[in-house]
């Protein structure tokens, strides 16, 4: 089976565009989250959707916003891009039995780079 | 911000050597979960274990879990060069599925 994809996997910005990144969850699975891992930290928590309705946000700014579509794929907006938003943007999707559990299917991650 | 604190930051070992990792934590927590990171590349959950439980095994993993000191360690017996990663643990979960992770323990396993 299939895990977690996102596209695209390496994309380079210049300050102020605007990027969308792309997550497709593991068959089955009705939950995605993004996080935002800058280098040398862990995973910071943006996003959690679950039946296409927001569950959780973190504590990023308004210029982030994310969707999930009917087949449960999602698509996570950055606008007004910023040097600080450089990061792996990482997708993961967790079934309703993990989900209860916390357990978190994560994708390769899409690398931004925002000069 | 980062609820768990993982202890060492880096950690250079020998191959067939055990390798123990720590992690702190703030807050009452419904799990603890570890996982690993290869390079910059996505993260593979190793091993969950509740607040009610104090131990947990899985192959050559184990993990401890201490709720009234907020700690939890990730042992790894006889460490194999393919062990070298990048290790966080997380808490949260349950009906809220955010999780907050440490700065992680670079672990170099040296052949």
């Amino acid at each position: 089976d299939a895990g977690v994809t996102q596209s695209p996997t390496h994309l380079i910005k210049t300050r102020g565009q605007q990027v969308t990144l792309r997550c497709s969850p593991i068959s089955g699975h009705k939950s995605v989250s993004w996080y935002q891992q800058v280098l040398g930290q862990g995973p910071q928590f943006i996003f959690q959707y679950y039946e296409k309705e927001e569950r959780g946000r973190g504590n990023f700014p308004d210029r982030f916003s994310a969707r999930q579509f009917p087949n449960y794929s999602s698509e996570l907006n950055v606008n007004a891009l910023l040097l600080g938003d450089s990061a792996l943007y990482l997708c993961a999707s967790s079934s309703e039995t993990s989900g209860f559990t916390g357990e978190l299917f994560f994708g390769e991650g899409s690398r931004l780079t925002v000069l | 911000s980062q609820q768990g604190e993982e202890d060492p930051q880096a950690l250079s070992i020998q191959e067939g050597e055990n390798a123990t990792m720590n992690c702190s934590y703030k807050t009452s927590i419904n799990n603890l979960q570890w996982y690993r990171q290869n390079s910059g590349r996505g993260l593979v959950h190793l091993i969950l274990i509740r607040s009610n439980e104090r131990e947990k095994h899985s192959g050559r993993l184990r993990v401890t879990l201490d709720t009234s000191k907020k700690s939890s360690s990730l042992l790894i017996t006889a460490s194999r060069a393919a062990d070298t990663a990048s290790y966080f643990c997380a808490t949260g979960g349950g009906s809220n599925y955010k999780l907050t992770f440490g700065k992680g323990t670079l672990l170099t396993v040296n052949p």
